[in-house]
C-alpha cells in the first residue's frame, strides 16, 4: 500500500525562525512529489518535485527532493506570521494520476 | 492561471436528503477531475476519479451509489450525496487536470457540507 508520511504534525516558531519539513514517502512507480499549502480552504500549489538533487526555490520557500532516500523536504527562511498554515505533501504516480496525500504539518508562526 | 471554482461554497441540509456539489474549471479543460473529502485536522483523502464521458473509479470504501458523479463535460464534474446522514458531514474538494500538463492539478475552494 502506498505511504506519505509527514513530519512533524505540528510545530509553532517565531517570526524570522526557519522551519523545516519532511515528507517520506513509499510508493511503486513514482513519478512526483507535490507541496501544498492549505489555509482556510483548498491547498495552494507550491513546488512539483520530479528529479533528485535538484532545489526548487520560490521566494522564502525552498524544496528538494531525495529519490534514494525516498523523501523530500520543505524549507521557510525568515517565518512571517503569513506562512501559517497545514503544509501537505502528495504524491503522483507514473502511471495515473492520483495524488496520494500525506496527513500535513500544521505551522503556526507566532508574532 | 488555472482556476477551479465549486458551488456551493457551504451547505446545511436535513438527514435523508441529497446534495449536489459541482466544480467547475472556468479556463481549461479538464477530461480527470478529483473528488476529496477532508475531516478536520485531517489531510485529504480521494474518493473517486471523474473522466468526462465515462464512469468514474471510487476508491476503495467509497460507496458509489451514495457518492454519485457525473463528468458531463471538460468543464463540469458534479458529486450528489445521496441520502445525506450526519457522518456525511465534512469538507468536499475537487480538483482538475489541465488536459495540457498531465500531472498539475488545481484544486477548487471546497464545499463544507453539514447534514443535520
Amino acid at each position: 500500500e502506498d505511504k506519505v508520511v509527514q513530519s512533524p504534525l505540528s510545530l509553532v516558531v517565531h517570526e524570522g525562525d526557519t522551519v523545516t519539513l519532511n515528507c517520506s514517502y513509499e510508493v511503486t512507480n513514482f513519478r512526483s512529489l507535490l507541496w501544498y499549502k492549505q489555509e482556510k480552504k483548498a491547498p495552494t500549489f507550491l513546488f512539483m518535485l520530479t528529479s533528485s538533487g535538484i532545489e526548487k526555490k520560490s521566494g522564502r520557500l525552498s524544496s528538494i527532493l531525495d529519490k534514494k532516500e525516498l523523501f523530500s523536504i520543505l524549507n521557510i527562511t525568515a517565518t512571517q506570521t503569513g506562512d501559517s498554515a497545514v503544509y501537505l505533501c502528495a504524491v503522483i504516480k507514473a502511471a495515473g494520476n492520483k495524488l496520494t496525500f500525506g496527513g500535513g504539518t500544521r505551522v503556526l508562526v507566532k508574532p | 492561471g488555472a482556476v477551479v471554482s465549486q458551488h456551493p461554497s457551504r451547505v446545511i441540509c436535513k438527514s435523508g436528503t441529497s446534495v449536489k456539489i459541482e466544480c467547475r474549471s472556468l479556463d481549461f479543460q479538464a477530461t480527470t477531475m478529483f473528488w476529496y473529502r477532508q475531516f478536520p485536522k485531517q489531510s485529504l483523502m480521494l474518493m473517486a476519479t471523474s473522466n468526462e464521458g465515462s464512469k468514474a473509479t471510487y476508491e476503495q470504501g467509497v460507496e458509489k451509489d451514495k457518492f454519485l458523479i457525473n463528468h458531463a463535460s471538460l468543464t463540469l464534474s458534479t458529486l450528489t450525496v445521496t441520502s445525506a446522514h450526519p457522518e456525511d458531514s465534512s469538507f468536499y474538494i475537487c480538483s482538475a487536470r489541465d488536459i495540457r500538463l498531465p500531472y498539475e492539478q488545481y484544486f477548487g475552494p471546497g464545499t463544507r457540507l453539514t447534514v443535520t
